[in-house]
């Protein structure tokens, strides 16, 4: 079983849709978890960190499930320029990635 | 703030030649990261460094990968000899003290592909 597994999409929705991308963890004494955002050819660049209590940032919210090692993304009012591969990742000593779930915003 | 630099950018190498790459971190970051991203896949860390000193080597092929951090700023990245299956993208991260909750600054990471 992969460290931290992801649904590789990809996800093609238009404009204005909400989207949900999910996520779990094998690890449970992972101690910190995070949303990265990759475009196309492009360094990762942390999107937002994941908080038990659930935290949102915009148009964005991410959320905890620490007994069910799971974590979520949604992503409301999608905007062409949301398109790109987000990753979920794991901190327990060091960072574990998953594979990245494919996002397609289309007009 | 400048970023994470990285070069080369691209190299295109046959196998069983050796390749280097080059980092330089965030000014002041302490901690630098290499990480092994093969396409449709993500990152994979290869080796982490405080200051100039190994925290964590436990993924990177020894029998080919080397790296160093010298001075405790720049960082080297070697593959000797280079396989088919290196061909990646090679990203360098940095970050002020060790990412729990701190965040990992990306360079625009080289881009290897191995003939």
């Amino acid at each position: 079983r992969k460290e931290v597994e992801q649904d590789p999409g990809p996800f093609n929705v238009p404009e204005g849709a909400t989207v949900a991308f999910n996520c779990t963890y094998s690890n449970s004494a992972s101690q910190s978890f995070f949303w990265y955002r990759q475009d196309c050819r492009k360094e990762p660049k942390l999107l937002m960190s994941v908080y038990s209590s659930g935290n949102e940032d915009g148009r964005f919210t991410a959320q905890l499930n620490r007994a069910s090692q799971y974590i979520s993304l949604l992503i409301r009012d999608s905007k062409l320029s949301d398109s790109a591969t987000y990753l979920c990742v794991v901190y327990n000593n060091d960072m574990r990635f998953g594979a990245g779930t494919r996002l397609t915003v289309k007009p | 703030e400048a970023g994470v630099a990285q070069s080369p950018r691209y190299k295109i190498i046959e196998k069983r030649q050796s390749v280097a790459f080059w980092c330089n971190p965030i000014s002041g970051h302490a901690t630098l990261y290499w990480y092994q991203q093969i396409l449709g896949q993500g990152p994979k860390l290869l080796i982490q460094f405080q200051n100039n000193g190994v925290v964590d080597d436990s993924q990177l092929p020894k029998d080919r990968f080397s790296a160093e951090r010298l001075k405790g700023v720049d960082s080297t990245l070697k593959i000797q000899p280079a396989k088919l299956e290196d061909s990646a993208v090679y990203l360098c991260a940095s970050s002020l003290v060790p990412a729990a909750r701190e965040t990992q600054y990306f360079g625009p990471g080289t881009r290897l592909l191995v003939l």
